[in-house]
């Protein structure tokens, strides 16, 4: 079975700080993992996702997550954050073989003026 | 670029009424996905189909059907519609093991 875990309902960080999100996950076989964000009302959209290769991944909007298979995490981060990256976000796994993502809980984050 | 289209986007029916959900992938994608998100949720896998074949079952109830039609667009049908049946749905659609792109969802609210 394929798992993740968003250990934190809220993050606040003051704008301009760098932010994490974090993200910790169980599969049986290789992940594949993803970053969604969802603003009120709207479609979750796609951040980034790692495969395989580097496990440093970069993606939108300066948003980068790492990869640690000895701690199983895929912790979302960024280096300033902005006002506009107040949203919800949501971690996904998906399991070798498995076609459906699993998502966590969702961590709101509040960027601070 | 093309994106997920979903409809409608709301919609409002009374317990025990039926309700269709369409959902019109991004082109030459192979995969479609329905999920369901109830208010401060995070969305649940409902179903999902590869290449018009059911693929995958998560927690749909057996009141809820789905299917993908010719052209690759799908429905989800909901009949006997229960308060606790209100969220949004989602449709999202992934080329092979990518990443999936979500439409903007249909807000379904049973009164």
């Amino acid at each position: 079975a394929q798992s993740v875990a968003q250990p934190e309902d809220q993050v606040n960080v003051a704008e301009g700080n760098p932010l994490t999100v974090k993200c910790t996950y169980s599969v049986s076989g290789n992940p594949y993992l993803f970053w969604y964000v969802q603003y009120p009302n709207r479609g979750l959209q796609f951040l980034l996702k790692y495969i395989t290769g580097d496990n440093l991944v970069k993606g939108s909007y300066g948003f980068e997550a790492e990869f640690n298979k000895s701690q199983t995490s895929f912790h979302l981060k960024k280096p300033s954050a902005l006002v506009s990256d107040s949203a919800l976000y949501f971690c996904a796994v998906r399991d070798t073989g498995n076609e459906k993502l699993t998502f966590g809980t969702g961590t709101r984050l509040t960027i601070i003026p | 670029a093309a994106g997920v289209i979903q409809s409608p986007r709301h919609l409002i029916k009374e317990k025990r009424e039926t309700a269709t959900l369409k959902c019109y992938p991004i082109p030459r994608h192979d995969t479609v996905y329905w999920y369901q998100q109830g208010p401060g949720q995070d969305p649940q896998f409902l179903i999902s189909f590869y290449e018009k074949m059911q693929s995958d079952k998560g927690s749909i109830p057996d009141r809820f059907s789905a299917q993908q039609f010719s052209d690759y667009h799908s429905e989800l049908n909901m009949s006997s519609l229960e308060l606790g049946d209100s969220a949004l749905y989602f449709c999202a659609s992934s080329l092979k093991a990518g990443e999936l792109f979500f439409g903007e969802g249909s807000r379904l609210t049973v009164l």
